[in-house]
């Protein structure tokens, strides 16, 4: 039964420290997906790779996160430094070329 | 305006009931049609596509989509307690396009 895994699954953080959240998509998945999910936005794209190549990070905010993939079995998000209003949860997806989109279990991020 | 509008909700059923869960969008572009359900502390998961206009059935949920009236939904028939959950409309366009997802809404199914 494949699934996406991610890492940690939750964090606790003091303001201005980095973060680092991994992912690891499903094998023969082309496309990675990092969301951030929160009560008031719902969930809202910040990077989406495809082929290993970012294809959109217009949702990210650029002076503080970064997202990678090092290899096709690994995606990194980084946030650096950390803020409060960086709570919430993150989740990381993958697919192949469609619609349907295979959600890990997130990460939920508290920044104090 | 969102690109993707659904009330959050949330709504409260009685068990056995017909559940109404709709999202209306702005972009024409938008061809693939999805729903999502995501229990509590959980990733979403896909339920439901329709590809354009239409409608699709899948046991006791019928997705609807009318891009007429850039209205969809979805049905939930003999509601249970299990289908408690929040549901989330996506749709996205042709191509490698993003997927746009509503707020979602969430559902409590009251045995």
């Amino acid at each position: 039964d494949a699934r996406v895994t991610q890492t940690p699954r939750h964090k606790v953080t003091e303001m201005g420290q980095e973060v680092t959240m991994r992912c690891q998509p499903i094998l023969g998945h082309n496309t990675v997906f990092w969301y951030r999910q929160t009560m008031m936005q719902g969930l809202e794209l910040l990077a989406y790779f495809r082929n290993r190549a970012p294809l959109d990070d217009s949702g990210m905010p650029k002076d503080r996160f970064s997202a990678e993939m090092p290899d096709a079995t690994l995606a990194t998000l980084k946030i650096q430094p950390s803020e409060p209003r960086d709570s919430a949860v993150y989740f990381c997806a993958s697919g192949r070329d469609s619609y349907e989109q295979y959600f890990g279990p997130g990460t939920r991020l508290t920044v104090t | 305006q969102k690109e993707v509008e659904q009330d959050p909700g949330p709504l409260s059923v009685p068990e056995g009931a017909i559940v109404s869960l709709n999202c209306t969008y702005s972009n024409s572009a938008f061809q693939y049609f999805m729903w999502y359900r995501q229990y509590s502390r959980k990733g979403p998961e896909l339920l439901m596509y329709t590809y354009s206009s239409g409608n699709k059935e899948d046991g006791r949920f019928t997705a609807q989509v009318d891009k007429s009236s850039k209205y969809i939904s979805l049905f939930i028939r003999d509601s249970q307690p299990s289908d408690s959950a929040t549901y989330l409309c996506a749709m996205k366009g042709g191509g490698y396009q993003k997927v746009t997802f509503g707020i979602g809404t969430k559902l409590q199914v009251i045995p």
